[in-house]
């Protein structure tokens, strides 16, 4: 059964670069058959997605977020992060990773769905 | 890009069918075939109920079921149980790799 667990300060102060970490156990990341993405959820807001990457090391990221972000993997420890630069009070969320679909039934396209999410974990931007 | 629209709050007996609806606009779930909505238990991790706007997977129960119409998706669950009482969120491929959410409906049975 494979399960993806986030980790990483919960406090960063403003201006400095969050740091998060996504282990996934159970299964590889390097399979090829899933995209490994962040997702974010402001306190009494709705769900933000942050951006996604594949094996090949390919990236995608949310046009408002993109010149703040970075999403790389380790393979050899089976996880993948997150780096979000100069953070602000309004960078405070629950950081969600999630796996997103791509090789079902030996199909394999972008499908934009998550079919596999962490339980989450809290970052406040505070000094 | 703005988020996908949802009505903020939602209710239903035990045993009825509630629709919950997700607004968007051509260019993303007019625009694709994208759509999937997703169940919220806070302090669990969110799963997903319906794919490609009306895919199930196979571990969702078939109360769960998904449309679209334009620019609208909606999600109904037919006979409600105690345990759908979570919040619901959609969301849409809006074109340029990018995904668009939104902003949740609690769903309470009543």
């Amino acid at each position: 059964q494979v399960q993806l667990l986030e980790s990483g300060p919960g406090l960063v102060k403003p201006s400095q670069t969050l740091s998060l970490t996504c282990t996934v156990s159970g299964g590889s990341i390097s399979s090829g058959r899933y995209y490994w993405s962040w997702i974010r959820q402001p306190a009494g807001k709705g769900l933000e997605w942050i951006g996604r990457m594949f094996t090949s090391g390919s990236t995608n990221y949310n046009p408002s977020l993109k010149s703040r972000v970075t999403i790389s993997a380790d393979m050899s420890k089976n996880q993948f992060s997150l780096k979000l630069t100069s953070v602000t009070a309004a960078d405070t969320a629950v950081y969600y990773c999630a796996r997103d679909d791509y090789c079902s039934g030996g199909n394999c396209y972008s499908r934009w769905y998550f079919d596999l999410w962490g339980r989450g974990t809290l970052v406040t931007v505070s000094s | 890009q703005s988020a996908l629209t949802q009505p903020p709050s939602a209710s239903g007996s035990p045993g009825q069918s509630v629709t919950i609806s997700c607004t968007g606009t051509s260019s993303d779930i007019g625009g694709y075939n994208y759509v999937s909505w997703y169940q919220h238990h806070p302090g669990k991790a969110p799963k997903v109920m319906i794919y490609e706007v009306s895919n199930r997977p196979s571990a969702v129960p078939d109360r769960f079921s998904g449309s679209k119409s334009g620019n609208t998706a909606s999600l109904t669950v037919s006979g409600l149980q105690a345990e759908d009482e979570a919040d619901y969120y959609c969301s849409s491929y809006a074109g340029n790799n990018n995904v668009l959410f939104g902003g949740g409906t609690k769903l309470t049975v009543l």
